[in-house]
C-alpha cells in the first residue's frame, strides 16, 4: 500500500525567501503520481503541482517546483519568493491505482510566512 | 464556471441523528470521492465511485453511506452508527486521462452537539 510521510509539522519562512517542504513516499507500484495541495484556513484544497514517476524533469508551476529524487523516494515542494498568502497547510499525496485512483495523503505541514 | 458544490458549509447535529451532505459537480467527471479530515491531520478516504450506480468503501467507511444515482451527484450520509462524526468533510472528483488531478469542493464542517 502507498504511504506518504511529511516529517515537518510546522515551518516558518521569511517573506521573499525560499522554503522546502519535505515529502517521502513508499510504493511498490512502478508507475505512480505525486501531488501537492495547499489548504488555506478556509478549508478548500488547491492543487499546486504534479510529478509523474516517469517524468524526466522536475515539475515546475510558477513559484512552485518539485524536487523529485526517485532513488530516495522523495518529492519535496520548493516555494520560491514566499508571500504572506502562502501561509497555509500543505499536503503531499500519491495516487493509488489499486483503489480507483484515490489519493493517499500525508499528515501535512503548516507553513507560516513572516513579514 | 465548472466546479464542485458542497452543502451545507456548516452543520450541527444531535447525537443519534442521521445527516446527509450534498456534493454536486458540473465537470462531467466520472469518479467522485468523499474524504474526512480531522484537526491537524491528513485526509482519509470514506467512499468513492467510479461510475454511476457503483461505489466502493474506502479506508473508514463504517458509519457512512453513499449513493450515486446521477453522474453529477454523490451525497454522503453520516449515520448514527458513526462513533465520532465531528469532522471536516471534503468531496472531490476526477476526470479521465492526464494527471488525474483531484478537484475538491469547499468542504462541509459537521459538529455533533
Amino acid at each position: 500500500a502507498q504511504k506518504i510521510t511529511q516529517t515537518q509539522p510546522g515551518m516558518f519562512v521569511q517573506e521573499k525567501e525560499a522554503v522546502t517542504l519535505d515529502c517521502t513516499y513508499d510504493t511498490s507500484d512502478p508507475s505512480y503520481g505525486l501531488f501537492w495541495y495547499k489548504q488555506p484556513s478556509s478549508g478548500e484544497m488547491i492543487f499546486l503541482i504534479y510529478q509523474g514517476s516517469y517524468d524526466q524533469q522536475n515539475a515546475t508551476e510558477g513559484r512552485y517546483s518539485l524536487n523529485f529524487q526517485k532513488a530516495r523516494k522523495s518529492a519535496n515542494l520548493v516555494i520560491s519568493a514566499s508571500q504572506l498568502g502562502d501561509s497555509a497547510m500543505y499536503f503531499c499525496a500519491m495516487r493509488d491505482r489499486e483503489y480507483g485512483n484515490k489519493l493517499v495523503f500525508g499528515a501535512g505541514t503548516i507553513l507560516r510566512v513572516k513579514s | 464556471d465548472g466546479g464542485i458544490t458542497q452543502s451545507p458549509k456548516y452543520l450541527f447535529r444531535k447525537e443519534g441523528q442521521n445527516v446527509t451532505l450534498s456534493c454536486e459537480q458540473n465537470l462531467n467527471h466520472d469518479a467522485m470521492y468523499w474524504y474526512r479530515q480531522d484537526p491537524g491531520q491528513g485526509l482519509r478516504l470514506i467512499y468513492y465511485s467510479q461510475i454511476v450506480n457503483d461505489f466502493q468503501k474506502g479506508d473508514i467507511a463504517e458509519g457512512y453511506s453513499v449513493s450515486r444515482e446521477k453522474k453529477e451527484s454523490f451525497p454522503l450520509t453520516v449515520t448514527s452508527a458513526q462513533k465520532n462524526p465531528t469532522a471536516f468533510y471534503l468531496c472531490a472528483s476526477m476526470g479521465q486521462g492526464g494527471a488525474n488531478v483531484l478537484t475538491f469542493g469547499a468542504g462541509s464542517r459537521l459538529t455533533v452537539l
